[in-house]
């Protein structure tokens, strides 16, 4: 069965500053990635999805994110942090077994204005 | 607008009660899917069903119990025999793997 890490737990950045969460999958197949991101007290809402083509994939708000095959890794970066981004960010893997995801630990991630 | 509609919000429980959270779609979605989120532990899938009348137990299924009656329903029971229920659960639906899955709001579960 497939697994999904994300590195970081906790993250705190001042605003302006770049960010990079790292997210590490295992399946040796093809897989579709997908960001998550859930704002204090609301749902959790897709930021991002790769699936084929360019594996430089831009989400919205800014953030983007890199599928590196031979890593197993679909990293997400944004330039320049707001404190408006302040939230928990999941990463998602799927496989050609089926329509199910498999979901990383989750960052946190606050931004201090 | 569609979307999935979770209720209640929050709610409680005593121990020793069984209770069952509300989720229903109306995106047409084949697939359903319940989680449990709990601080530091990311997403737990507790069950999920990939057509009507058929379901499938996930990592932690043990005190929960479910249906698949109609396609636009998944209600999730947990039981008295679920020993740490207190946690926010999240129901989520799609179509194909790569449009993603859709969340619902979540409902708060809290034993006294």
């Amino acid at each position: 069965a497939q697994s999904v890490s994300q590195h970081n737990h906790h993250v705190i950045l001042s605003e302006a500053a770049s960010l990079e969460l790292g997210c590490n999958y295992s399946y040796g197949g093809t897989v579709n990635l997908f960001w998550y991101v859930q704002y204090p007290g609301q749902h959790l809402q897709l930021l991002l999805k790769y699936f084929s083509g360019d594996p430089l994939v831009k989400g919205i708000k800014g953030f983007e994110a890199e599928f590196i095959k031979s890593k197993f890794s679909f990293n997400l970066r944004k330039p320049s942090v707001q404190w408006s981004d302040t939230a928990e960010y999941f990463c998602a893997v799927g496989t050609n077994a089926g329509n199910m995801l498999t979901f990383g630990g989750g960052t946190r991630l606050m931004v201090k204005p | 607008d569609g979307g999935i509609t979770q209720s209640p919000k929050y709610l409680f429980r005593k121990e020793g009660q069984n209770v069952t959270l509300s989720c229903e779609q109306n995106l047409n979605h084949d697939a359903m899917y319940w989680y449990r989120q709990d601080p530091g532990q990311g997403l737990r899938l507790i069950y999920y069903s990939q057509i009507v009348n058929d379901f499938q137990k996930g990592d932690i299924a043990e005190g929960y119990s479910v249906s698949r009656e109609k396609k636009e329903s998944f209600p999730l029971t947990v039981t008295s025999a679920q020993k740490n229920p207190t946690a926010f659960y999240l129901c989520a639906s799609n179509a194909r793997q790569t449009a993603g899955y859709t969340f619902g709001s979540g409902t708060r579960l809290t034993v006294v």
